[in-house]
């Protein structure tokens, strides 16, 4: 079964730094998906940024970037120029390309502090 | 992007009745769509998926006959909590997609069901 991890529970920065959040997955696939997802505290949930794994080239969406390592089985999200608006839930999550069900990692608590 | 609507928001009910939540694909059909629950302070944790038209499949550890699941048409799925208890108390959450026979569909979520068992 494939696990997701993000080991960092809290974080927080001030507005128009620069953030990285932390995840590390595990998997015996070679083909899936990986996702940030962003959850204010609307609980809606937001797609950030997605990352086929067969692709070596990193995503990104505009102040968004991701750090994508195969080999080391990590997927950090770096946010740029943090905003307000960025404060939120962070998961991290894993698709694998059959059943294409959605692994969550536990979560880190984003406040952008003005 | 494509929209995903639950009814109701929020619930509150006494323990030992059932409560229905919807999930509704309002511009798209969704051939399969996913429910979640999400402890407070959690993460969200899949309960099952269901395919339009068939029945559902359901994550280990999950109680079929306590959480019954129908997707009986392509913009509806249904859960019912069967026999609530204060331990159901959670946020649900639906998530819909539509199998367009590419490697990868994108799932759109429901804004979620706050359940509250008294």
């Amino acid at each position: 079964a494939q696990t997701v991890t993000q080991s960092q529970p809290e974080m927080s920065v001030q507005e128009a730094e620069t953030v990285t959040l932390s995840c590390t997955y595990d998997t015996s696939e070679n083909n899936y998906y990986l996702f940030w997802y962003k959850q204010p505290p609307s609980r809606q949930m937001i797609l950030v940024i997605r990352q086929e794994a067969y692709k070596q080239q990193n995503a990104t969406e505009n102040r968004f970037s991701v750090n994508f390592q195969k080999a080391a089985k990590s997927f950090s999200l770096k946010i740029s120029d943090s905003q307000l608006g960025d404060t939120a839930m962070y998961f991290c999550a894993f698709m694998d390309q059959g059943a294409q069900k959605l692994v969550f990692g536990q979560g880190t608590r984003l406040t952008i502090n003005p | 992007g494509a929209v995903v609507s639950q009814h109701p928001s929020r619930v509150i009910c006494k323990s030992g009745t059932s409560v229905k939540i919807e999930c509704r694909s309002l511009d798209f059909q969704a051939t399969t769509m996913f429910w979640y629950r999400q402890f407070p302070k959690q993460s969200l944790m899949l309960m099952a998926t269901s395919n339009e038209g068939s029945k559902a499949t359901y994550e280990q550890g999950v109680e079929k006959d306590k959480f019954l699941i129908n997707h009986a048409s392509l913009t509806l799925s249904t859960l019912t909590v069967t026999s609530a208890h204060p331990e159901d108390s959670s946020f649900y959450i639906c998530s819909a997609r539509d199998f367009a026979g590419a490697a990868y569909n994108e799932q759109f979520f429901g804004p979620g069901t706050r359940l509250t068992v008294l």
